[in-house]
């Protein structure tokens, strides 16, 4: 059973650009966590998506980003017009269910790097 | 609001001897317990958690973890550390109302490294 996926794993962009950021649930899960590790500081939420439907975006910036979880494909977390303050790793994180408690199963990232 | 302390940002120890990672954790409602490790350029991997029950939960590689309800803490140990224990542990938490969102809140991290 593969683990949770995401690509890329490293993505660079100039300040201004586009970013998105992919990630591929468990099989059978259909809940995802985003959440964003900046230098030195521990993982903070950012978003909690089931499928088509954002659940709780309480820790996502007002502006230039945004997250979905289609019906078909993976989970994009898409950021706008990038500054160098979005440098930082990206993880998402899955569950089965989206229970109080329930584990959550992280992929291994996508480091952001913005010129 | 939930917020999780983590004492130590780094603790270095030597191979074989104990170590303790600190946690304390503030929060208005009952909430869950995890300890996550992340090694270097990895995704974080659950180590244990405390839902229920018994206050001191354990691992398959040694660690062990004991909720302190009075203290708001829950410290993570093991008794003999190897080389291959040094990454950086998490501490988070998470609502037990639920209902909405099982998001997690994390500590800074304390980086574990393990010297010959």
């Amino acid at each position: 059973n593969a683990g949770v996926m995401q690509n890329p794993r490293h993505l660079v962009r100039r300040r201004g650009q586009e970013a998105r950021l992919r990630c591929s649930p468990m099989k059978g899960h259909s809940h995802v966590y985003w959440y964003r590790q900046l230098p030195e500081e521990g993982l903070k939420f950012m978003v909690y998506l089931q499928k088509e439907n954002i659940i709780d975006e309480s820790g996502m910036p007002k502006e230039r980003f945004s997250a979905e979880f289609p019906k078909e494909g993976p989970s994009i977390l898409r950021i706008q017009q990038v500054v160098r303050g979005d440098s930082a790793a990206y993880f998402c994180a899955s569950s089965p269910w989206g229970l109080a408690g329930e584990t959550q199963y992280f992929g291994p990232g996508t480091r952001l790097l913005v010129l | 609001a939930q917020s999780v302390t983590q004492l130590d940002s780094q603790v270095p120890v030597f191979e074989e001897a104990p170590v303790e990672l600190r946690c304390n954790y503030s929060s208005s409602v009952s909430v869950y317990l995890f300890w996550y490790v992340q090694y270097p350029n990895q995704g974080l991997q659950l180590l244990l958690k405390y839902l229920s029950g018994s206050t001191l939960v354990e691992s398959i590689n040694g660690f062990e973890a004991e909720f302190n309800k009075s203290q708001t803490s829950f410290h993570l140990r093991k008794p003999s550390v190897h080389i291959s224990d040094t990454a950086e542990y998490f501490c988070a938490v998470s609502d037990r109302v639920g209902g909405g969102s099982e998001k997690l809140v994390f500590g800074k991290g304390t980086k574990l490294t393990v010297n010959p």
